[in-house]
């Protein structure tokens, strides 16, 4: 069962366009972290979200965590090649004391086509 | 300062196999992680090492095992290789608990045939 379904699997959009990206969970998590993947790399983090309700942007990039911290958007703005790559949301549970429980989709992946 | 390094890069292995791959973290970091990412399941994540403990675990068979050294460096073995075990498996390092920051190295590709 996976815990965190993102959609779309697959965005292929024209240099300029507009996006968002779904990360969808039945259940309640600490915070949301969300990773870029490109080819022959490992995920780099973008940004983690806390607050339920809580709004980030990063340039371009506008992240949401939803009210009931079950979910989250990633919402991309004039989309340039330079953010291709595999978008990753990861839900965390803080168990407390050093424990937890982090939990990664299986990612979209965007190309931007110039 | 230099990143996380994993070695080696790509690894070709039979069925029943076993195999060691290594990482080190960035210099001063103390946690260290291992994911498998595949195709089909994606990033999963396998156990977390702190201090030269074991903190958490995923939930993986016991073919998965690691140690992490005094100086933070950590090997992760895998055992009884299964064709499913191809996959890239990545380590990340944090200074204190991975779910504030974590920076992933490149990746072992192993592919067992």
């Amino acid at each position: 069962t996976q815990l965190l379904e993102q959609s779309p699997q697959f965005l292929s959009i024209q240099e300029g366009e507009n996006l968002t990206v779904y990360c969808n969970s039945s259940s309640v998590f600490s915070s949301l972290q969300w990773y870029r993947q490109e080819p022959g790399e490992g995920p780099v983090l973008l940004v983690t979200v806390v607050t339920g309700g809580e709004v980030k942007k990063l340039k371009r990039l506008t992240f949401q965590f939803g009210d009931a911290r079950k979910d989250s958007s990633l919402h991309i703005t004039a989309a340039q090649p330079g953010d291709t790559g595999l978008y990753l949301c990861a839900g965390v549970k803080n168990s407390g004391a050093g424990s937890y429980q982090l939990t990664f989709g299986k990612g979209t992946k965007l190309s931007v086509i110039p | 300062k230099a990143g996380v390094t994993q070695t080696p890069r790509y690894l070709i292995k039979t069925r029943g196999q076993q195999v060691t791959l290594s990482c080190s973290p960035i210099s001063g970091h103390r946690s260290v992680s291992w994911y498998q990412q595949t195709p089909g399941q994606g990033l999963q994540f396998l156990f977390e090492y702190f201090s030269e403990t074991q903190r958490n675990k995923g939930n993986f068979p016991g073919r998965f095992s690691g140690r992490q050294f005094s100086n933070s460096r950590s090997e992760m073995n895998v055992s009884t290789l299964e064709l499913g075990d191809s996959a890239l498996y990545l380590c990340a390092s944090s200074l204190t608990v991975p779910i504030n920051e974590q920076f992933f190295g490149p990746g072992t590709r192993l592919t067992v045939l």
